[in-house]
């Protein structure tokens, strides 16, 4: 079956060190989004790629990169640099976003759970 | 005033009740989605609309253009119905507004 597969689903952090969380789908998908969610909060875009090896920062990109050397993957590196980064994060994907807006059903991964200590 | 606001924050019910879950959004849209995410966090797309209304077993979506507003309807809620509900606004751009969710539990 397609889907989204993230991994790992619970990740510790010591303050200073960078993690990369992984995001893979089989869905032949184009565009690709990473996404955080805090309590209390509606879900805020950190990056998104739209095509391979193009991607844009989203509303909260600071602290965070990103790659998309292939179609079916699309890593996240929340650095050290990133202040706050205990946080559920979510990727989704489209199969093509239609230019000035999205188009098709948002499917997403179960999530990783980052807690830095 | 975030630009997608939904209603309840929480909703308690009994099983068999109907359940409405409101959102509303002051931006302008090309589609409006919701989501369900289950408790262990994983997110599923429940609706894309852009007009009228959808349906999917005991889901119903409606939206109205014209109000900006949008609700999702239960009928014969179940336990197994129990999660946070999220709508997200669509419009002239590549993202996504998200709301904060409302967090349905279904009691037997």
């Amino acid at each position: 079956d397609g889907g989204i597969t993230q991994s790992p689903k619970y990740l510790f952090r010591k303050e200073g060190q960078n993690v990369t969380l992984s995001c893979e789908q089989n869905l032949n998908h184009d565009a690709m989004y990473w996404y955080r969610q805090d309590p209390g909060q509606g879900l805020r875009l950190i990056y998104y790629s739209q095509i391979v090896n193009d991607f844009q920062k989203g509303d909260i990109a600071e602290g965070y990169s990103v790659s998309r050397e292939k179609k079916e993957s699309f890593p996240l590196t929340v650095t050290s640099a990133q202040k706050n980064p205990t946080a559920f994060y979510l990727c989704a994907s489209t199969k093509t976003p239609r230019r000035g807006g999205y188009t098709g059903e948002l499917f997403f991964g179960e999530g990783s759970r980052l807690t830095v200590l | 005033k975030n630009e997608v606001e939904q209603s309840p924050q929480n909703l308690t019910a009994q099983e068999g009740e109907f359940i409405t879950i409101n959102c509303s959004y002051s931006v302008g849209i090309s589609a409006l989605h919701w989501l369900q995410q289950h408790p262990g966090g994983g997110i599923v797309s429940l609706f894309m609309l852009s007009s009228g209304k959808k349906k999917h077993g005991r889901l119903i979506a409606t939206i109205n253009i014209q109000e900006k507003h949008s609700s999702l309807h239960i009928t014969a809620s179940h336990p197994r119905d129990s999660a946070v509900y999220i709508c997200a606004a669509g419009g002239n751009t590549d993202k996504l507004i998200f709301g904060t969710g409302t967090r349905l539990q279904v009691f037997p």
